[in-house]
């Protein structure tokens, strides 16, 4: 597809265990940004990359959390020992450079439960 | 502080009625971006407008036109001839200069009668 694709949509996991998050950004798109998203809030930065390298992860809230982007197009952020907390939809989004236009996909909701 | 303050939880709006989404930010950088952002209940968020700091002109796209008051520090997107379609979460968001990431506000609920 052209668009931002997240896989799954949907994830349940149970408490403290690991879970992997999957963005497939728009072709030819060098920056690819994660956001986490509550309920009633707007989304909150996670982490940003361009190319293969985390150019800002000064969002990610602990160090349960981490993101790789190996080959400078999929991504996937990664959740160790997860908790009730980490629960929100997470959305990613990528833009052809730095500071352009960002197009989001359509987000995979996690629950802990 | 907020930097983006969206202080509508929800609005109603008849079809075809133009309506006002309020947004104030806060930065002390000259040099900033501001966007707005749909999002339907399927989740994704959809890109509406933009307005650069140093723009001259507010920004128009279709329907939706953004207006900013740079003193005020506002930037209120105007959506003209409302549609049943427009009933969604719209966010407002600041990119900054050195920043290649968005601050959202916390958004506002449209929602849009017949």
């Amino acid at each position: 597809g052209a668009g931002v694709s997240q896989t799954p949509s949907n994830k349940v996991t149970e408490k403290g265990k690991y879970v992997e998050l999957r963005c497939d950004p728009i072709s030819g798109h060098t920056a690819l940004y994660w956001y986490r998203q509550s309920l009633g809030q707007g989304p909150e930065f996670l982490i940003y990359f361009q190319g293969t390298g985390a150019a800002d992860d000064s969002g990610l809230p602990n160090d349960r959390f981490f993101a790789v982007r190996p080959e400078g197009s999929v991504s996937t952020l990664k959740i160790q020992r997860t908790e009730r907390g980490d629960s929100a939809v997470y959305l990613c989004a990528s833009s052809f450079q730095r500071n352009t236009e960002a197009f989001f996909g359509q987000g995979t909701r996690l629950t802990v439960v | 502080a907020q930097k983006i303050t969206q202080t509508q939880p929800g609005m109603f709006v008849q079809e075809k009625e133009a309506v006002t989404l309020d947004c104030t930010y806060d930065t002390s950088d000259p040099s900033y971006g501001l966007f707005w952002y749909k999002q339907p209940s399927s989740g994704e968020m959809i890109f509406l407008i933009y307005q650069g700091s140093y723009d001259q002109q507010n920004a128009t796209e279709g329907r939706y036109s953004l207006n900013f008051q740079k003193a005020r520090k506002s930037a209120n997107l105007v959506i003209s001839a409302s549609q049943l379609g427009d009933s969604a979460m719209y966010f407002c968001a600041m990119r900054e200069v050195g920043y290649s990431t968005l601050t959202f506000g916390k958004g506002t609920m449209l929602l849009v009668s017949p």
